[in-house]
C-alpha cells in the first residue's frame, strides 16, 4: 500500500522567508509524487509533479521539490514567501497499478507580513 | 476549456432532505472522481468512474450516498436522506487516462451545510 505523511498541519513564516513543507511517502514501487495547492474557497490545483526525469522538480509560482529516494521524501520549498502563497498544500502519491492518488492531510501555510 | 464545473457552489438544507450535487468534467477526460473534504478527515475519495462506469465506490460512507454518470459530460452525487454529519465540501475532479504523469483537475467544490 502507498501512503503519504505531511509533517505539520500548519507552517507559519514571515514574508520573504524560506518556505519548507515536508512530505514523506511509503511505496513498494517507484512512486509518482505530486504537490497540489488549494487557495481559500477553491479546488486543488497542481503545483508540480515528479515524473522520474529529474529529482529536482520546478513548479509554478517559484516552488520546487526534491525527490530523495534514500529519505523517501519529497519536500516542497520556496526561497522567499509571498503573502499570496498563503494556502493549503497537499502532497499526493499515486496508488500502484491504478494511478489513483492518495492525498496527505494537508499543510496550511500562513504568511505573516 | 472552462475546467471542471460544479453546481451548486453552496447548498444549505435541512436534515432528512435529498441533496443532489452536479459535476461537468473537462471534455476528453476519461476519469471522474468525487471527494469529500472535512477538517476532521481531510480529503476523502468517495467514488470514481472510468468511461462513465463506477470503478471503486468503497469510499462511499453509507447507502444514503449514491453517484451516477449517465454520460461523459455529467455526473451527480446524491445524498438521501441528508444528515448534519454530511456537512462538508464536496469536490469533483477529472483526469485523462491514468498514467504516472496525469494529474487530476479539480472543480471549485460544493459547500454543503445540513442543518
Amino acid at each position: 500500500a502507498q501512503s503519504v505523511t505531511q509533517l505539520g498541519s500548519h507552517v507559519s513564516v514571515s514574508e520573504g522567508a524560506l518556505v519548507l513543507l515536508r512530505c514523506n511517502y511509503s511505496s513498494s514501487v517507484p512512486p509518482y509524487l505530486f504537490w497540489y495547492v488549494q487557495y481559500p474557497n477553491q479546488g486543488l490545483q497542481l503545483l508540480l509533479k515528479y515524473t522520474s526525469a529529474a529529482t529536482l522538480v520546478k513548479g509554478i509560482n517559484g516552488f520546487e521539490a526534491e525527490f530523495k529516494k534514500s529519505e523517501t521524501s519529497f519536500h516542497l520549498t520556496k526561497p522567499s514567501a509571498h503573502m499570496s502563497d498563503a494556502a493549503e498544500y497537499f502532497c499526493a502519491v499515486n496508488r500502484g497499478g491504478s494511478y489513483i492518488p492518495t492525498f496527505g492531510r494537508g499543510t496550511s501555510l500562513i504568511v505573516h507580513p | 476549456d472552462a475546467g471542471v464545473i460544479q453546481s451548486p457552489r453552496h447548498e444549505v438544507t435541512e436534515m432528512g432532505q435529498e441533496v443532489t450535487l452536479r459535476c461537468k468534467p473537462i471534455s476528453g477526460h476519461d476519469y471522474l472522481f468525487w471527494y469529500r473534504q472535512t477538517m476532521m478527515r481531510g480529503l476523502e475519495l468517495l467514488i470514481y468512474f472510468n468511461n462513465n462506469v463506477p470503478i471503486d465506490d468503497s469510499g462511499m460512507p453509507e447507502d444514503r450516498f449514491s453517484a451516477k454518470m449517465p454520460n461523459a459530460s455529467f455526473s451527480t452525487l446524491k445524498i438521501q436522506p441528508s444528515e448534519p454529519r454530511d456537512s462538508a465540501v464536496y469536490f469533483c475532479a477529472s483526469s485523462f487516462k491514468p498514467s504516472a504523469y496525469n494529474e487530476q483537475f479539480f472543480g471549485p467544490g460544493t459547500r454543503l451545510t445540513v442543518l
